[in-house]
Order: C-alpha cells, then structure tokens, then sequence
C-alpha cells in the first residue's frame, strides 16, 4: 500500500503554461506539505496544510496555489511557469498530535514530481 | 532563523568503513532533529530521529546524538555498505503545532565495494 502518492512522476511542459500535481496520504493523517528540492538537492518547504486549512505559507510566487479538497488531497497547481519552476515537487504528511507544542512526529513523504519547463 | 549546516560532500568511502556526517544547527526553542535519507530516484525516507538534549536515534546501524551544548547531530554508523549510498539530509523542526522541516543541503555518500 502507497503511503503518500503523487501523480505524475515526470511533467514536462512549456514556459507559460498551467499544470497541476496531485498528492494523496491514506495514513490518516492531518497535515499535509508541499516541498521544492531544487537541482543542488536543497530541500526548501512551500506550503502546509492542517484539516484543509492552509497554516504554512512561505515566500512562494502567488503563481503557485495549492488546493485541499479534503483532509487526504493536497495539490499544487502552478499558473504561468518559469524556468526556474524546474525542480522536484515532494509531497508529505504527518499527523500534528497536539496544537501549540512541538510537533515531534515523522513527516512521510512522496516519491516526488520531476517538472522539467523547457 | 533557524537553520541546519551540513558537512560538504560528496563523500566516498570503502565498503566497511566508519562514517561519520557532520551537522550543526541553529535554532531558537529546543527543536527536534532527524536525518532523512534519500536513495536514488526515490523520496525521503526519515531514517532516525531525537527529540530532546542527550537524545541518542538509532536505526540500521546508524546513530547520531542530540547535543544541546554543541548544538550538533552527527550521522555516524561503523561499518557501511554499499546498500548505505544515498543522499543524507539533516533537519529540524521549528514550529510549534505543525511540523514544518528545515532541511541541510544533503551530504551525498558513495560506497564502493
């Protein structure tokens, strides 16, 4: 059984278009993130997302809007893509035990997007 | 803000041979730390994880401790194999009620037979 998923593997695309990666955890949990590893390897998170309620926001360009239809779904839709959107896209889940203390629970992460704008 | 500093790499090593990864942080609070690892072409995997000072996370041979004085978690494991090549990234956690994750830049490790 696939933890977390994320469909599709490898996205290809034009500068200028629109695309949309999709991400689905069945562990259960509450709170879901989207991670951008750049070509150095350096892994920078970009948003999360507790019981569809955005509480990450880094500074991420506007072009980038994620979506939670529900507590399981966290996609990543990108308007007008750049060069520079080209990296990979990792989506992960953990589950937030208990409002204001540290959270100390595993993050479980996706096999990852591979978007390459040409 | 809160940041995590990882010895530079690549790092190649002999079948058998003692490693050790360097990493130190900077953090306000008293974070948790991991290390996570990522084998080719796939995701991260958390590999072991400590959650206060004097801490010690263990799993397959790796281990590495929490040390609140020097502010460091150093990945070590005494006799790798080839199995062990990956990428290596050390992380904190710096936010209360939602876990967000402050990677390293990674240490890649090759090991050859």
């Amino acid at each position: 059984d696939t933890a977390v998923s994320q469909t599709p593997k490898y996205l290809v695309t034009q500068m200028g278009n629109d695309k949309s990666i999709k991400c689905e955890q069945n562990l259960g949990h509450d709170t879901m993130y989207w991670y951008k590893q750049d070509s150095k390897k350096f892994l920078k998170i970009m948003f999360s997302y507790n019981n569809k309620e955005l509480i990450i926001n880094e500074t991420v360009p506007n072009r980038f809007s994620p979506k939670s239809p529900d507590k399981a779904h966290l996609n990543l839709h990108i308007n007008s893509l750049e060069l520079g959107d080209s990296a990979v896209y990792f989506c992960a889940s953990s589950q937030v035990v208990l409002a204001g203390t540290p959270s100390t629970d595993t993050q479980y992460f996706g096999p990852g997007t591979r978007l390459t704008v040409l | 803000g809160n940041s995590v500093t990882q010895m530079e790499g690549p790092v190649t090593l002999s079948e058998e041979a003692f490693l050790t990864i360097n990493c130190t942080y900077t953090a306000t609070g008293y974070p948790s730390l991991f290390w996570y690892v990522q084998y080719p072409g796939e995701g991260l995997q958390l590999l072991l994880k400590a959650t206060k000072a004097d801490d010690k996370g263990s799993n397959k041979g790796f281990e590495a401790t929490y040390r609140k004085e020097t502010t460091s978690f150093h990945l070590e494991k005494g006799s790798v194999q080839v199995s062990d090549s990956a990428v290596y990234f050390c992380a904190l956690s710096d936010k209360w009620g939602a876990q967000k994750l402050v990677f390293g830049q990674g240490t890649r490790l090759t090991i050859n037979p």
